[in-house]
């Protein structure tokens, strides 16, 4: 079955830029989604389709998506940034819905 | 504006069968969308568990096929999900959503709060 892979965790310094990478066997060639999960509360979707950000979702979050891998870029982090990341793709050979481990993303 | 609700026992013995409904309001079910079931082991990631539409068509984890039923009730503006043969595995906080628009491999931008469901004898 398809894998998502990515980092545990990232952290960085407010107002620096945050990279979170997804990881995928030919990734470049799938719709990604992201998502963003703060602490007791359900996840939002940040970006979708690689780089479309829904409505209220400030261009500070970017996405890009190449090769094997996908990436979530968060330029000027706030400490409102921090929460949990989860990538997530459609497996067409099998028609379903997989997500990455999360990644944690810390700002100092 | 959507809203989505799960309701359910919070409490389930193993090997029984676990059974959630998520509520919909400020939208039809029959509207053309996949509603789908996500859920989050504590302190873990997010799984998709699979999704359903008005017709009955419906996607599966396939991890989890054996033991899912999804039933729609247009009538209550709901969907409900079934689990069975449940294990302490199954413990998670779960989750219904709906995707950003129609079409059975478009990501989820409405979301219920969720809920517990502990399978603990």
């Amino acid at each position: 079955s398809y894998v998502l892979t990515q980092p545990p965790s990232v952290s960085v310094a407010p107002g620096k830029t945050a990279r979170i990478t997804c990881g995928g066997y030919n990734i470049g060639s799938k719709s990604v989604h992201w998502y963003q999960q703060k602490p007791g509360q359900a996840p939002v979707l940040v970006i979708y389709n690689d780089d479309d950000r829904p409505s209220g979702i400030p261009e500070r979050l970017s996405g890009s998506n190449s090769g094997n891998t996908a990436t979530l870029t968060i330029s000027r982090v706030e400490a409102g940034d921090e929460a949990d990341y989860y990538c997530q793709v459609w497996e067409s050979s099998g028609d379903h819905w997989v997500f990455g481990g999360g990644t944690k993303l810390t700002v100092l | 504006q959507v809203q989505l609700e799960e309701s359910g026992p919070g409490l389930v013995k193993p090997s029984e069968t676990l059974s959630l409904t998520c509520i919909v309001s400020g939208y039809s079910v029959n509207s053309g969308y996949y509603w789908g079931w996500i859920r989050q082991p504590p302190g873990k990631g997010l799984e998709w568990i699979g999704s359903v539409y008005h017709s009955g068509s419906t996607y599966y984890n396939p991890s989890l096929k054996s033991r899912l039923t999804f039933s729609v009730d247009t009538s209550k503006n709901q969907f409900s999900l079934r689990l069975s043969s449940v294990t302490a595995a199954d413990t998670a906080v779960y989750y219904c959503a709906r995707p950003l628009r129609g079409g059975w491999s478009v990501p989820y931008d409405s979301w219920g709060q969720g809920t517990l469901v502990t399978v603990s004898s």
